[in-house]
């Protein structure tokens, strides 16, 4: 199974400032066609998980452009520019690459 | 808009079983792969099960496969997880989400299952 590691597991940070949540696979998730098989999920306080990011780097429909994902390989990137009070909760990074689908632990961002 | 609705949650005892649904609606679901994700209470989100739009290819967890199965209904936009077996350690709020680009880009607000004696 790709086991898939993230940093920090948590994350207080100040309104306005910028955020970053890095995330590891155990083998590479470039997929023949070209495609880093990397996703980014936001699990907002009492609500279902959002996707955030797909294929690597790009954003899912409408979401805010402060967020923003690069990386490929083995090493991803979660960046958001300046955090706002709604964007607490968990992020998870999620491999599609083969199944089992494996998530990574989980980067909680609090508002310092 | 796109929505999907979980139901068939509640409390099991252990070894019993459950039947999830999901019902879709908003897009063509013929043409879209379907799965399920699971979250314990107060840990992370862990993939359970995936389906092919044609539903002849199924994937699972490893510990889940033999005991669930997942099935689509195409004409009734529908998805399902079967629960045989439940163990208490798979209590969790269970979710079904829409695959596109090797990822889950709309879920539903996940169905509660309590495996309990």
């Amino acid at each position: 199974d790709i086991v898939m590691t993230q940093s920090p597991l948590s994350l207080p940070v100040t309104p306005g400032e910028p955020a970053s949540i890095s995330c590891r696979s155990s083998q590479s998730l470039l997929h023949s066609s070209g495609y880093n098989t990397l996703g980014w999920y936001l699990q907002k306080p009492g609500q279902s998980p959002q996707l955030l990011i797909y294929l690597g780097s790009n954003r899912a429909s409408g979401v805010p452009d402060r967020f923003s994902g690069s990386g490929s390989g083995t090493d991803f990137t979660l960046k958001i520019s300046r955090v706002e009070a709604e964007d607490v909760g968990s992020y998870y990074c999620m491999q599609a690459l083969q199944t089992p689908f494996t998530f990574g632990q989980g980067t909680r961002l609090d508002i310092k | 808009e796109v929505q999907l609705v979980e139901s068939g949650g509640g409390l099991v005892q252990p070894g019993g079983s459950l039947r999830l649904s999901c019902a879709v609606s908003g897009f063509t679901f013929s043409n879209y792969h379907m799965g399920w994700v699971r979250q314990a209470p107060g840990r992370g989100l862990e993939w359970v099960a995936n389906i092919r739009p044609g539903g002849s290819e199924k994937f699972y967890l490893d510990s889940v496969r033999g005991r669930f199965t997942i099935s689509r209904d195409n004409a009734r936009n529908s998805l399902y997880l079967q629960m045989n077996s439940l163990r208490v350690e798979e209590t969790a709020v269970y979710y079904c989400a829409r695959g596109e680009m090797y990822a889950y880009d709309y879920w539903g607000q996940g169905t509660v299952v309590t495996v309990s004696s």
